[in-house]
């Protein structure tokens, strides 16, 4: 299977604790993205990878949340300090940008849960 | 403020009938358009796009409309099919891509 693939599926953390996830996009996509989706919501975008740059971040990406692309392959994200509200679905996707027209491929997420 | 509308968070139809989802954007510098299918448990599913220099596009059993003057986008399946229970999230792009809340399609055999 050469799909998005993110690691781990589920996570349960206390309030407090640091968690991080993995992402494997497709191998010869070049742009890498994280979205935060959260019950009865659309994905909404957090920050974007072109090759191993981190060209854009929301401004939903609070100072407790890095992310990075270190060889332009897999990527991580780290939440310090985590709070109640980081409870969501965290997804991944890649693309291979060509123009404007751009379809991202999204990997099954994982949701993270913080009591 | 929310650029990408679904005011439908759910709509059910007979199995074989057209079901028809609906998206409005705020944006006039969106220049792409997407629908996503996303079953429980699983990440979004790239489904079928149009630019904004089209107004219509099909693959298949889906056709997806675009009204840019109204600035409305919707999609249609026809006939719809149990398997296409799911819910479907419009999305739009002008740098990145903007989600709609996603309506969830319910096709009853």
């Amino acid at each position: 299977d050469t799909g998005v693939s993110q690691d781990p599926r589920h996570k349960i953390t206390k309030r407090g604790q640091n968690v991080t996830f993995r992402c494997d996009p497709i191998s010869e996509h070049n742009r890498l993205y994280w979205y935060r989706q959260t019950l009865g919501q659309g994905p909404e975008f957090l920050t974007y990878f072109q090759n191993e740059a981190q060209l854009e971040k929301s401004r939903l990406l609070s100072d407790r949340f890095s992310a990075e692309r270190p060889k332009g392959s897999f990527s991580t994200l780290e939440i310090q300090r985590t709070e109640q509200g980081d409870s969501a679905m965290y997804l991944c996707a890649s693309s291979l940008a060509y123009g404007n027209n751009e379809k991202l491929f999204f990997g099954s997420g994982t949701q993270l849960s913080v009591l | 403020d929310q650029q990408v509308k679904q005011n439908s968070p759910s709509l059910s139809v007979q199995e074989g009938r057209i079901s028809i989802l609906n998206c409005d954007y705020t944006n006039s510098m969106f220049d792409y358009f997407l629908w996503y299918k996303k079953y429980p448990a699983e990440g979004p599913t790239f489904l079928i796009s149009i630019s904004s220099i089209k107004d219509k596009n099909e693959d298949g059993r889906f056709t997806v409309f675009l009204n840019k003057s109204a600035k409305h986008l919707s999609l249609h399946i026809v006939p719809s099919q149990p398997g296409d229970s799911a819910v479907y999230f419009c999305a739009a792009s002008a740098t990145q891509l903007t989600f709609g809340s996603g309506t969830q399609l319910t096709v009853l055999p």
